[in-house]
């Protein structure tokens, strides 16, 4: 057990580029889920895929961000036309099998600065 | 929908002392609550988890929390702080619907 990994730790852009992160669950866990989090703030829900599938999304989550999950396995959250209030903390975090009561095993996240 | 509020922003104590840090919620209908800690660089780690049953549930690192149904509370204790326990706390809150809620962390400081 690796734990949940997330890649790039920090990421300074410039307003209006494009970003990408991943996300590495710990294996076999089925659920997924991404947060963000802003300074002086708990984690906010941004969507969750039980394996492969997005099943919930929440308003925060505009059209400008997508995530997907391609085979169940890593996942991505891509960020397009990014403007300076996306600056946050995103997290990543997995469960087991996907229960309300399931543990979420978080990753120490990645960092975004919009300049 | 359910919320969470922790109503101390920053906590100091000194070592070996006690540490209360509040947890009040807001929801229509049964509640799982959650303690999560954040240390520095690092992600969150979840400390303990009410389910059902027993209203005291004890987690890790000696810190055990209480919830109160009819004060809507689920605060977190521990008898005597180290240093190594200086760190964000975040309490959270779901429902059956798997979004999880957060409050805003409370950051604990202990000095020696």
């Amino acid at each position: 057990d690796t734990g949940v990994s997330q890649n790039p730790r920090h990421k300074i852009t410039k307003r209006g580029q494009n970003v990408t992160f991943r996300c590495d669950p710990i294996s076999e866990h089925n659920r997924l889920y991404w947060y963000r989090q802003t300074l002086g703030q708990g984690p906010e829900f941004l969507t969750y895929f039980q394996n492969e599938a997005q099943l919930e999304k929440s308003r925060l989550l505009s059209d400008r961000f997508s995530a997907e999950r391609p085979k169940g396995s890593f996942s991505t959250l891509e960020i397009q036309r990014t403007e300076q209030g996306d600056s946050a903390m995103y997290l990543c975090a997995s469960s087991p099998m996907g229960g309300v009561t399931d543990t979420q095993y978080f990753g120490p996240g990645t960092r975004l600065t919009v300049l | 929908a359910q919320s969470v509020t922790q109503l101390d922003s920053q906590v100091p104590v000194f070592e070996e002392a006690p540490v209360e840090l509040r947890c009040n919620y807001s929801s229509s209908v049964s509640v799982y609550l959650f303690w999560y800690v954040q240390y520095p660089n690092q992600g969150l780690q979840l400390l303990l988890k009410y389910l059902s049953g027993s209203t005291l549930v004890k987690g890790i690192n000696g810190f055990e929390a209480e919830f109160n149904k009819s004060q809507t509370s689920f605060h977190l204790r521990k008898p005597s702080v180290h240093i190594s326990d200086t760190a964000e706390y975040f309490c959270a809150v779901t429902e059956e619907n798997n979004d999880m809620r957060f409050g805003a962390g409370t950051r604990l400081t202990v000095k020696p």
